[in-house]
């Protein structure tokens, strides 16, 4: 069965605090992906990874950095957190080849900054 | 640049009555599209997709989608819900099958 694995459902933070938010998928899949969730404005890309040690920005990466030095492990990083990065973060893998396309998603992280 | 637009940001509706949650695109090229669901504190699960092929998709729990080309909707229909059905609908958009692009979502509350 798939199985994608976020590390914290929920997460209290400080402002200008370094915060990590992991994710760990157990299907082999080459492409990680890392979103936040807004009421009202659906998921956003922040970033994702076709491989190792390989990211791209998103939409939105202002803030964030990302980390992916095994090929199930894909870190989210919020250098120093601010209140604007209070949201949900959803992680997704996803198959690079086939004709699938599905994304298999975390079932999240909670953070609140104050 | 690919958007998509749930025109619905929430739907209410009596259990067993039908339900239509509305979702169009923009995009100049060929896309996938999907139809995603979230329960209440889980994440997101496929519900249905169309990469090509018939246009009308089926998920296995009753819920439909079609893809209109020429007025660029993916509309999600199902002509009966249930209680448990009550979650968030997601609509997205590829253009290649692997960076999605979401809309806001659309709350389907199913009342008894």
């Amino acid at each position: 069965d798939v199985k994608v694995t976020q590390s914290s459902r929920y997460l209290v933070k400080r402002t200008g605090e370094k915060v990590f938010l992991e994710c760990v998928q157990d299907m082999d899949h080459e492409n990680m992906f890392w979103y936040r969730q807004d009421p009202g404005l659906g998921l956003r890309l922040i970033y994702f990874s076709y491989d190792v040690k390989m990211k791209e920005k998103g939409d939105i990466p202002e803030g964030y950095s990302v980390s992916r030095e095994k090929k199930e492990r894909f870190s989210l990083i919020l250098e120093s957190a601010s209140t604007n990065q209070t949201s949900m973060y959803l992680c997704a893998t996803q198959l690079r080849q086939g004709d699938s396309y599905e994304q298999y998603f975390g079932p999240g992280t909670r953070l609140t900054v104050t | 640049a690919q958007s998509v637009t749930q025109l619905d940001s929430q739907v209410p509706v009596f259990e067993e009555a039908p339900v239509e949650l509305r979702c169009n695109y923009s995009s100049s090229v060929s896309v996938y599209l999907f139809w995603y669901v979230q329960y209440p504190n889980q994440g997101l699960q496929l519900l249905l997709k169309y990469l090509s092929g018939s246009t009308l998709v089926e998920s296995i729990n009753g819920f439909e989608a079609e893809f209109n080309k020429s007025q660029t909707s993916f509309h999600l229909r199902k002509p009966s819900v249930h209680i448990s059905d009550t979650a968030e609908y997601f609509c997205a958009v590829s253009k290649r099958g692997n960076k999605l692009v979401f809309g806001a979502g659309t709350i389907l509350r199913v009342k008894s």
